[in-house]
């Protein structure tokens, strides 16, 4: 089946600390991935995407690559910021049925 | 462009009442989904709509649980009666093409059940 698994939070760092959240993810053919971010009160919103093997998502200073030999998606960020506090969800689509399968999300807090 | 747009954005209700949530996708957009996000958990599948007919409501509990999509654009999803576990974010999403697109939320509907 079609699963996606997400490291555990609370994740809480320092302002301008290296950020790793990571993201596995087991699917029946070649999925999209992707990384939404959901800060307080509000809906997910994409964060960024990869769509085949050895791609690499960015967007606001994050990345992640997708990794077709290791199943990963793993959610990078070389600085964070106090307004990068949110929860983290990985996220995969399969070509079968068009679905999105989420991951239980990680939340992040950075402290000035 | 507008995005997606639910409403109410919060409801308190009291168990076995009713309640109804919408959502009014973005233009052009064939597929719907509803979700439903309980604190701390990520967002579970509820139904997928394409255009208007349903693609997947295996975890629709259909006993108080409906859903539908008028002429393949706004949907409504109700819960009767509601229980206190129904307690939850119901987000929707919609989703223009297939497999390399995203798809985008709305803010959600927070529901307590008392």
């Amino acid at each position: 089946g079609n699963s996606v698994t997400q490291m555990e939070g609370p994740v809480t760092l320092s302002e301008e600390a290296f950020l790793t959240i990571n993201c596995t993810y087991t699917a029946t053919g070649y999925p999209s991935l992707f990384w939404y971010v959901q800060y307080p009160g509000e809906g997910l919103q994409l964060l960024l995407k990869a769509t085949k093997a050895d791609d690499k998502g960015s967007n606001k200073g994050f990345e992640a690559t997708y990794r077709k030999e290791t199943t990963s998606f793993h959610l990078e960020k070389g600085s964070v910021q106090v307004s990068d506090s949110a929860v983290y969800f990985c996220a995969l689509s399969t070509y079968t049925g068009n679905q999105f399968y989420f991951g239980t999300g990680t939340s992040l807090t950075v402290i000035p | 462009e507008a995005g997606v747009a639910q409403s109410p954005r919060y409801k308190i209700i009291e168990k076995r009442q009713s309640v109804a949530f919408w959502c009014n996708p973005i233009s052009g957009h064939a597929t719907l989904y509803w979700y439903q996000q309980i604190l701390g958990q990520g967002p579970k599948l509820l139904i997928q709509f394409q255009n208007n007919g349903v693609v997947d409501d295996s975890q629709l509990p259909k006993d108080r649980f409906s859903a539908e999509r008028l002429k393949g654009v706004d949907s409504t999803l109700k819960i009767q009666p509601a229980k206190l576990e129904d307690s939850a974010v119901y987000l929707c999403a919609s989703r223009e093409g297939g497999l390399y697109t995203e798809a985008f939320f709305g803010q959600g509907t927070r529901l307590t059940v008392v």
